[in-house]
């Protein structure tokens, strides 16, 4: 069966740094592009990041402007967002989402979503 | 950065209803549209990839069409499972984008 296990997601202080993690199983996880989509309370989807199956492409939403980053180990199946300069407004439950395939981003397979709050 | 509108934002209706659901793009994406579904409390599910192939496990009950700029999502007879919220998302070009939902209630 497939699973995504995101976690990570805690309370931090506007300014601080938070590293999520998303743990693989059940399927050949370097053959699958990944990314992450946060939501916001109460509000709709909105996609974070991207990385190809190698991680040597990555892909970012413009309203992050290079405070987040995406990185993987294939070694051990997990999917990684390092966030830095966290804002108010990046408060979120956060999931980790699996690619369809290695190449086209619509998403199969999500994990339960961890929480991220921005609060002093 | 390619906007996509779905419309309306909430739909009223009863079970055993058709539901059509809109989704539009800002400028064209082919075929690459994809579909979800979210119950408050659960991540969303896959529906609908490439406009119009249902994933795996999908009831046939929902369909895809569309290309270019205008796709919908019709929901042929609406179960009591099926009330929930509907995303649509374009894979064409990065920033990968969604919609803002329509509700189904």
């Amino acid at each position: 069966e497939v699973q995504l296990l995101d976690s990570g997601g805690r309370l931090v202080q506007p300014g601080g740094s938070l590293r999520l993690s998303c743990s693989a199983s059940g399927f050949l996880f370097k053959n699958y592009a990944m990314a992450w989509v946060r939501q916001a309370p109460g509000k709709g989807l909105e996609w974070v990041s991207g990385i190809s199956v190698s991680g040597d492409k990555t892909y970012y939403a413009d309203s992050l402007k290079g405070r987040f980053t995406i990185s993987r180990d294939n070694s051990k199946n997990t999917l990684f967002l390092e966030m830095s300069s966290l804002r108010v407004e990046d408060t979120a439950l956060y999931y980790c989402a699996k690619a369809s395939n290695s190449i086209y981003f619509h998403f199969d397979k999500w994990g339960q979503g961890t929480p991220v709050t921005v609060s002093s | 950065e390619t906007v996509m509108t779905q419309s309306p934002a909430t739909l009223s209706l009863s079970p055993g209803e058709r539901g059509i659901l809109s989704c539009r793009a800002s400028q064209s994406i082919d075929s690459k549209l994809a579909w979800y579904q979210q119950k408050p409390g659960q991540a969303p599910r896959l529906l609908i990839h490439g406009a119009s192939v249902r994933a795996p496990g999908v009831p046939v009950g929902f369909t895809g069409s569309g290309s270019g700029t205008e796709f919908t999502l019709t929901i042929t007879t609406l179960q009591s499972d099926d009330f929930a919220v509907y995303y649509c998302q374009q894979y064409s070009d990065w920033p990968l984008t969604f919609g803002g939902g329509t509700r189904v209630e």
